[in-house]
């Protein structure tokens, strides 16, 4: 049922921007892109959300494209503690009730 | 603030069993969910509760149940364990309302089923 593909994995080099992408072309006008990451079976992180706008906070920015299909997370300067699964996830309707896809497997290497 | 709160972290049960599962969401939040994760499939959503009320719920059989108290900490329950209910238990909390809003993860229960 997930809404959205990412790829498996994806490297970075430490201190390097990592680009993650994410598809979600089914999305509806009121759904909202949600990114998380979980660092080895811990509980998932929030990083940050956008409806259309592209958002900035102090983990990471969020690119989404203006027919809204698809978005970027942006990590600016990437450090091995960013080494995480990362989750794009569309946000169905106004509850809680996210779907989890696959994630993309970051490694971030010095 | 405190975060999400899940008790035990741990535990081990025999297949038959049933096992019971505490979250404890951050302070004012009235919305919780659970969701199960397996090596297999993943993060899935189980259910939300919000005021007591289960406002959504998975694809998951009538084994898995949960409710909400009115001080917002809400427990699942598994009956008659099979070995493939062995996962991670996460809990979220957020604050429940309309339009957009964070959910804020737990640490998980590990459930072993032997």
């Amino acid at each position: 049922d997930a809404k959205t593909t990412q790829p498996t994995s994806m490297d970075c080099a430490e201190g390097r921007a990592a680009n993650l992408p994410c598809n979600h072309s089914t999305i509806s006008g009121n759904e909202y892109v949600y990114w998380y990451r979980q660092i080895h079976s811990q509980g998932p992180q929030y990083i940050i959300h956008g409806l259309k706008n592209n958002e900035t906070n102090e983990m990471a920015s969020l690119i989404i494209t203006e027919d809204r299909k698809s978005s970027t997370l942006i990590l600016p300067h990437a450090t091995l503690r960013d080494t995480a699964v990362y989750y794009c996830i569309v946000r169905v309707d106004n509850f809680n009730k996210f779907y989890f896809g696959s994630g993309t497997k970051l490694n971030v290497k010095p | 603030k405190a975060g999400v709160t899940q008790t035990p972290r741990y535990l081990i049960k025999t297949r038959g069993q049933q096992v019971t599962l505490s979250c404890s969401p951050i302070s004012g939040h009235r919305s919780v969910s659970w969701y199960q994760q397996t090596p297999g499939q993943g993060l899935q959503f189980l259910f939300e509760y919000f005021s007591e009320t289960q406002r959504n719920k998975g694809n998951f059989p009538g084994r898995f149940s949960g409710r909400q108290f009115s001080n917002s900490r809400s427990e699942m329950n598994v009956s008659t364990l099979e070995l493939g209910d062995s996962a991670l238990y996460l809990c979220a909390s957020s604050w429940g309302l309309a339009g957009p809003g964070e959910q804020y993860f737990g640490p998980g229960t590990r459930l072993t089923v032997l």
